[in-house]
């Protein structure tokens, strides 16, 4: 079984702030990990991913995320927030192979202040 | 190259009714994937589809169905409408033997 973990349903950064969310995972075999963004009515953009080699992941938007195994954890970065981060982020995990079923965390809410 | 396109972003339906979603995948893509999206619940993995065939099927309840057709454009049906199931449905299409899949604007479905 798999599950994912992301702390903090609401999050607010100022903006040119670092931005962190949180995501821990458990997996019985290495897993696939994600992040996608969600806008308002709009359906899920993937920022970046991990599948195997550097742990170091950059994605669009100027995020990153560390795959850090002896942590399980996946979190998501943002050197300086921008007012058009605001959204929903969400950590994803999959078992190693095809895409064919995903767990998704509950989601953070990233509130950017002016 | 065209996204992943879901037909009708919204719709109102009355308890009892049923529904018909619809996803058109990228060109290419034989995977389809369907999502509930819930705020209490979140997301919740439905179904996959894969070359006309289910190959998972996530903790819904037969009321819930889908199917595949031969060129992977995917349709999603639900019988018996309750008010719990008003709700975003998300497909999402990949070409099936890799990890990233890319998801459609969803279908906002409201059951009153």
């Amino acid at each position: 079984a798999q599950s994912v973990t992301q702390l903090g349903s609401h999050v607010s950064v100022s903006e040119g702030a670092l931005v962190l969310l949180r995501c821990n995972y458990s997996s019985s075999v290495p897993p696939y990990l994600f992040w996608y963004v969600q806008y308002p009515n709009q359906g899920l953009q993937l920022l970046l991913k991990y599948t195997t080699g550097a742990t170091l992941v950059k994605g669009i938007n100027g995020f990153e995320a560390e795959f850090k195994k002896s942590e399980t954890s996946f979190h998501l970065t943002k050197p300086s927030a921008h007012m058009s981060d605001a959204a929903e982020y969400f950590c994803a995990v999959i078992r190693g192979g095809g895409y064919q079923k995903v767990t998704f965390g509950t989601g953070t809410k990233l509130q950017v202040i002016p | 190259k065209a996204g992943v396109t879901q037909t009708p972003r919204y719709l109102i339906k009355t308890r009892g009714q049923q529904v018909t979603l619809s996803c058109s995948p990228i060109s290419g893509h034989r995977s389809v994937s369907w999502y509930q999206q819930t705020p209490g619940q979140g997301l919740q993995f439905l179904f996959e589809y894969f070359s006309e065939t289910q190959r998972n099927k996530g903790n819904f309840p037969g009321r819930f169905s889908g199917r595949q057709f031969s060129n992977s454009r995917s349709e999603m049906n639900v019988s018996t409408l309750e008010l719990g199931d008003s709700a975003l449905y998300l497909c999402a299409s990949s070409l099936g033997q890799g990890p990233e899949a890319f998801f459609g604007q969803g279908t906002r479905l409201t059951v009153v």
